[in-house]
């Protein structure tokens, strides 16, 4: 079964730390998405990864910077943590249209495949 | 700028009966609309995509509609059971690997 793992379910952080996310995709794909969370905004893309080394502002990349340095993972990394950094995180990944990449067989390139998330709280 | 957005943030339906939640999008270039489901504590997941040159698009006891003169989707269950409980997500996808995702719908199953 296909799987992304996140590094922590609950993590609890002071101001001005510097935080990393870690997430993990076992299916072999291309794509990678950092996403957060947060009540009546619906999911807001931060960065997304094409392939090892390359990396994309998403919608919201202020505060956050990625590191993608090999195919099965990426890190999500705030430099210096504030308290409207509080939010759930979401990764994501995806195949790349045109590759297959292990998947559970019935997935499209349409769908990216979520980990569980990690709820961050910076006091 | 685009944006995905729902009509209501929350919906109760009756067990047994059928469910609509509905969606307007206002990018008329997206190539696929995308319904995820996420129950509490999870992540979201893939339910159903739809081509932006269909109406209309099946699966397992969900449907999804895609009306391109008005900008609207709708993802129709049929039959709802208590574990369709969760807050759905619409999303489109406009040329590259990306989606932008909606503010989602929160239904509720009553028992």
């Amino acid at each position: 079964d296909v799987k992304v793992t996140q590094s922590s379910r609950y993590l609890v952080k002071r101001t001005g730390e510097k935080v990393f996310l870690e997430c993990v995709q076992d299916m072999d794909h291309e794509n990678m998405f950092w996403y957060r969370q947060d009540p009546g905004l619906g999911l807001r893309l931060i960065y997304f990864s094409y392939d090892v080394k390359m990396k994309e502002k998403g919608d919201i990349p202020e505060g956050y910077s990625v590191s993608r340095e090999k195919k099965e993972r990426f890190s999500l990394i705030l430099e210096s943590a504030s308290t409207n950094q509080t939010s759930m995180y979401l990764c994501a990944s995806s195949p790349r249209k045109g590759t297959g990449g292990r998947t559970s067989g019935r997935a499209a390139y349409n769908e990216q495949f979520f980990g569980p998330g990690t709820r961050l709280t910076v006091l | 700028g685009e944006s995905v957005g729902l009509h209501l943030p929350t919906l109760s339906v009756q067990e047994g009966d059928n469910s609509i939640i509905n969606c307007a999008y206002s990018n008329s270039a997206s190539d696929y609309f995308i319904w995820y489901k996420q129950e509490s504590g999870k992540g979201p997941q893939f339910i159903i995509d739809i081509r932006s040159n269909m109406d209309k698009r099946q699966g397992q006891r969900v449907t999804v509609l895609l009306n391109k003169t008005v900008k609207h989707l709708s993802l129709q269950i049929a039959a709802t059971q208590p574990g369709d409980s969760a807050v759905y997500f619409c999303a489109e996808k406009f040329g590259n690997e990306k989606l932008t995702f909606g503010t989602g719908t929160r239904l509720t199953i009553i028992p």
